[in-house]
């Protein structure tokens, strides 16, 4: 299996510009997680879905966030507009419904300037 | 929700020496904690995990502990190497209908001396 991809693994865009993060899950696995890592606040989950439907959207930070997921192979992640401290690294993560192991992608190195 | 305490936040060992990383987590409901590698530049990695019906479990130099009364797990590395050398992190699931919902720790930065 090819494990969870991200695109693009970087990008670099300026304060106001749209950005949007793209993750394909592993065939099969049902749930799926964004995460953000920054030095300050660590691994924080941001958003998940189970079956495509969003379940837990509470540590999206603000409206300036959203995220959508209109199949079983497919989720983005957009920010609009982008600010400075949205720097960070935005990992993709998915697992099976029932079992608990998250893979993670090999993430999203976001840089706006 | 659940709130996930780690530590030590950085480990030096000499290569050869043990180290351990201790956590605390909040939600007695939680029954899932795994502790992932992460190398610089990297994702994390699975390395281990332990479930609330186990006390222990090994794999090779790696083992983990967890005591449900005390809602605390740790991991032991025995025999390290410098190529342990990397952030730990571990974490614990939300229990009730969130079981994938995992919280971290905010890592551990091991560094192994050869």
């Amino acid at each position: 299996d090819a494990g969870v991809i991200q695109s693009p693994r970087h990008e670099v865009t300026e304060m106001g510009q749209e950005v949007t993060l793209r993750c394909k899950p592993i065939s099969g696995h049902n749930s799926l997680f964004w995460y953000r890592q920054t030095m300050m606040r660590g691994l924080e989950l941001l958003i998940y879905f189970n079956n495509n439907v969003p379940i837990d959207d509470s540590g999206m930070p603000e409206d300036r966030f959203s995220a959508k997921m209109p199949n079983a192979s497919f989720s983005t992640l957009k920010i609009q507009p982008s600010e400075p401290r949205d720097s960070a690294v935005y990992f993709c993560a998915s697992s099976l419904l029932d079992g608990n192991t998250i893979y993670f992608g090999e993430g999203s190195w976001l840089t706006v300037v | 929700g659940e709130n996930v305490e780690q530590h030590p936040s950085t480990l030096s060992v000499q290569e050869g020496d043990s180290a351990v990383i201790k956590c605390t987590y909040s939600d007695s409901a939680s029954n899932y904690f795994p502790w992932y590698k992460q190398e610089l530049g990297k994702r994390p990695q699975l390395i281990i995990d332990i479930r609330s019906n186990v006390g222990e479990k090994k794999d090779q130099r790696i083992a983990v502990t967890l005591n449900k009364t005390a809602k605390h797990f740790s991991l032991h590395i025995t025999e390290t190497q410098p190529e342990d050398s990397a952030v730990y992190f571990c974490a614990a699931n939300a229990g009730g209908t969130s079981y994938g919902k995992l919280t971290f720790g905010q890592g551990t930065i091991l560094t192994v001396h050869p």
